[in-house]
This record gives C-alpha cells, sequence and structure tokens, in this order.
C-alpha cells in the first residue's frame, strides 16, 4: 500500500525567509501525481501546487516550488519570502494515477511564520 | 467559484445517537470523499463514491456508512455515535478519471460526542 509520510510535524520561518517541508512516500506504481494541501486556521483546505510523476521539471507556483527527487521518492515544498498568511497546517497528498481519484495523505506539517 | 458544502460546521451528539453529516458540491464532480482529521495523524479516507448508488470503503470504514442518492450529495452516517468518533469530518470531490485534478474541500464539520 501507498504511504506518504512528513517527518516534520513543526516546522518555523521568520517572514521573508525561505523554509522547505519534506515530504516522502511509498509506492511501486510509476504513473501517479504529488500534491501540497495548505489548511489554514480556517480549516479551508487549499491545493499549493502538484507535479505528475513523469514529469521531470519541478512545479512551481508562484513563491512555492517542490524539488521532486522521483529515485528517492522525496517531495519536498519550498516556500520563499515566507508571509504572515502562509502560517497553516501543510499537507503532502499521493494519487495512483489508476486509481478512482482517492489522495492519501502525509500526517501534515504545522508551520509558523514569526514577524 | 467553485463550493463543497458542508450542512454543519459544528456538531454536538450524544453518545448513541444516529448522526448524519451532508455535504453537497456545485462541480458536477464524480468522485466524492469523506475524510476525518485528528491531530498527528493526518487526513485518513473512511468512505468514498464515484457514481450516484455507488460507494468503497476506505481505510476506517467501521462506525460508518455513506448514502449518495444524487450526484451532488453524500452523506456520511454514524449509526450509534460513540466519543471515539468525535473528530474533524473533511468532505472533499473531484473529477473522475483525471489524476491531477485538484480535489475541492469543504470547510469541516468539527464533532464532538459527549
Amino acid at each position: 500500500a501507498q504511504t506518504v509520510t512528513q517527518s516534520q510535524p513543526e516546522m518555523s520561518v521568520q517572514e521573508a525567509e525561505t523554509v522547505t517541508l519534506s515530504c516522502t512516500y511509498d509506492t511501486s506504481e510509476s504513473d501517479y501525481y504529488l500534491f501540497w494541501y495548505k489548511q489554514p486556521p480556517s480549516r479551508q483546505m487549499i491545493l499549493v501546487i502538484r507535479q505528475e510523476a513523469y514529469k521531470q521539471q519541478n512545479a512551481t507556483e508562484n513563491r512555492f516550488s517542490v524539488n521532486f527527487q522521483k529515485a528517492a521518492k522525496s517531495f519536498s515544498l519550498k516556500i520563499s519570502d515566507s508571509q504572515l498568511g502562509d502560517a497553516a497546517m501543510y499537507f503532502c497528498a499521493y494519487r495512483d494515477g489508476g486509481s478512482q481519484g482517492n489522495l492519501i495523505f502525509g500526517k501534515g506539517t504545522k508551520l509558523s511564520v514569526k514577524p | 467559484d467553485v463550493k463543497v458544502t458542508q450542512s454543519s460546521r459544528y456538531l454536538v451528539k450524544r453518545t448513541g445517537e444516529k448522526v448524519f453529516l451532508e455535504c453537497v458540491q456545485d462541480m458536477d464532480h464524480e468522485n466524492m470523499f469523506w475524510y476525518r482529521q485528528d491531530p498527528g495523524l493526518g487526513l485518513r479516507l473512511i468512505y468514498f463514491s464515484y457514481d450516484v448508488k455507488m460507494k468503497e470503503k476506505g481505510d476506517i470504514p467501521e462506525g460508518y456508512s455513506v448514502s449518495r442518492e444524487k450526484k451532488e450529495r453524500f452523506s456520511l452516517i454514524l449509526e450509534s455515535a460513540s466519543t471515539n468518533q468525535t473528530s474533524m469530518y473533511l468532505c472533499a470531490s473531484s473529477l473522475l478519471g483525471q489524476g491531477y485534478t485538484e480535489a475541492f474541500f469543504g470547510q469541516g464539520t468539527r464533532l464532538t460526542v459527549v
């Protein structure tokens, strides 16, 4: 069965600095997708960024980028120029390419941003 | 603006009560999901559905059932609520057969069973 591991329960970053959240996963599939979701205190889960496994190029979305290392099964999220609004729980998630669409989540990393 | 709406944001129920959590989406999505979120455990899948009247068990279906009579609505049922079902419940929806597609989430229902 596929698993997703986030080894950092909590992280802290100074405003305007850069932080990297770690995620590793385990799968025997070759076709899959990876996601980072953000859950602020409002509880509304929001997609931050996604990556297709067959793409070698790392995805970027404004201040958010990933380091996708397929052989190492690693999918870290880098947040540049951190802002107070980035404070949230961040969840790494995995989906099989051939699945019905079910996401498998890690346990989450709580990110605090210090002014 | 796409939406997944859960009927209650907070709910308090008594042990043994039958509890209904309702979820409605307006995006014509085939897939709908119920997750349970607990601190330190992340999100765990309870049930999902990829079509009307279809349902599939997730990782933790014990003590729960679901109903999907219409495409836009997916209900989670706690047949006899217990204190260990106190948790945050998240509903989500997505398009079927599109692995890249985003899952959209409701705002969550924080259920307390006393």
